[in-house]
This record gives structure tokens, sequence and C-alpha cells, in this order.
């Protein structure tokens, strides 16, 4: 089983700050890590995603996010934010393999709601 | 275009009502799921279907009964309604089937549930 920890439920930054949200995790296999954005009154959209590879990946919107596979975590970072920011943040994961039903299967943490002050 | 879409948007019923909700996707896709995001904002995965096969079947009441007519189609139909039924239910499809590579999963508007 996977579980997942963001751990600041809301972070209220000013614009052209740099933030960073903090997501840990907990798995019993290896996992897939995802940042998940959703404005007000819509749907999820992909932030960004790690697979393998290199431990820093680029999203959209300038965000990006670094895996630690020894501190079982994936923050997610942008160097300035902007008011349109402003957004729940969700990160997820997914087990890389696993018997039958869990494969394929997002866990998904608590949220962090960014608020960006001009 | 839309990727995912979900009627309706709102739904506001009464306790012991049946009700659904629909889900199309026109990715091409052979996943589908329904998530439930309650008051705190918590999703949590209710079921998974792939190519009309239920797939994960989380502990969910089985007055939830989710319908997959065909794989760019996958309805909830909730029986007899209760309060704590209310909540934001979102649908998702994925492109690939699990196990055979990494499911990003998009996601739809949304149908927002509340029971009366």
């Amino acid at each position: 089983a996977q579980s997942v920890t963001q751990l600041d439920s809301q972070v209220p930054v000013f614009e052209e700050a740099p933030v960073e949200l903090r997501c840990n995790y907990s798995s019993s296999v290896s996992v897939y890590l995802f940042w998940y954005v959703q404005y007000p009154n819509q749907g999820l959209q992909l932030l960004l995603k790690y697979l393998s590879g290199s431990t820093l990946v680029k999203g959209i919107n300038g965000f990006e996010a670094e895996f630690n596979k020894s501190q079982t975590s994936f923050h997610l970072r942008k160097p300035s934010v902007h008011i349109s920011d402003t957004a729940e943040y969700f990160c997820a994961v997914s087990p890389q393999r696993a018997g039958g039903t869990s494969y394929g299967k997002l866990t998904f943490g608590q949220g962090t709601i960014l608020t960006v002050h001009p | 275009d839309t990727a995912v879409s979900q009627t309706p948007k709102y739904l506001v019923t009464q306790m012991g009502n049946d009700k659904s909700i629909k889900c199309e996707q026109n990715l091409g896709h052979d996943t589908m799921y329904w998530y439930k995001q309650d008051s705190k904002k918590f999703l949590k995965i209710m079921f998974s279907y792939n190519n009309k096969e239920l797939i994960i079947n989380e502990t969910v009441p089985n007055r939830f009964s989710p319908k997959s007519p065909d794989k760019a189609h996958l309805n909830l139909h909730i029986n007899s309604l209760e309060l704590g039924d209310s909540a934001v239910y979102f649908c998702a499809s994925s492109h690939k089937f699990p196990g055979q590579g990494v499911n990003e999963q998009f996601f739809g508007p949304g149908t927002r549930l509340t029971v009366l």
C-alpha cells in the first residue's frame, strides 16, 4: 500500500517569490510520482511526473520537482510565482509493479493550497 | 474538444433518491476511473475499468455501481443517496492498461453532488 503526505496544507507567498511545496510518500514497492494542479472549480491537470532517470523533472508553467529516493520525497518548486499560480496542488504516487488491481492506482496527498498575493 | 467530460456539472437531490453521473472520454484511452473528493479536498479512487472490465474496486458501498457500456464511457449510478455522499466526483482516463506502462491520468471537470 502507498500513502502520501503533503506537509503544508496552505502556503501563502508574494508574487515573484520562490515557492516549495513539500511531499513525502511511503510505499513497499517502487512508485511513479506525479504533481497535479486544481484551479478553482476545475478538474485536475498534470503538472509533471517522475518515471525514471534524472531526479529533477520539469513540468508546465515553470514548475519543477526533485525526486529524492532516500528521503522518499518529491518536492515541487517554482523560482518565481505568479498570481495565476494560485490553486490547490496534489502530490500522487502510483506503484510501478504490483499485483492485479493495485497497478495504475493513484494515491493522492491531502493537497496544498498555494495562494499568491500581489 | 473536451478530452474527458462529465454530466451533470452540479447535482442537487434529496436523500433516498437514485442518481447517475455520466463520463465520456474522446482520447482513445483503455482505462477509466472514478474518484471521490470529499469536503476536505481529499481525493480517493473508487473504481477503475479497463475495456469495460472492472479492475479496481475500492471499499465503496454497494449503493455505488459503475457501468461501462463501452470503453469511452464510464457512468456512476448511486442508489439510496445519503448525506455523506455529498462530494465532488471526478472521472479520469488513462492511455495504457495497468501493467503495460505508466498511466498518466486525465481528469474531467468534476460533478458536485449535494444530498439534502
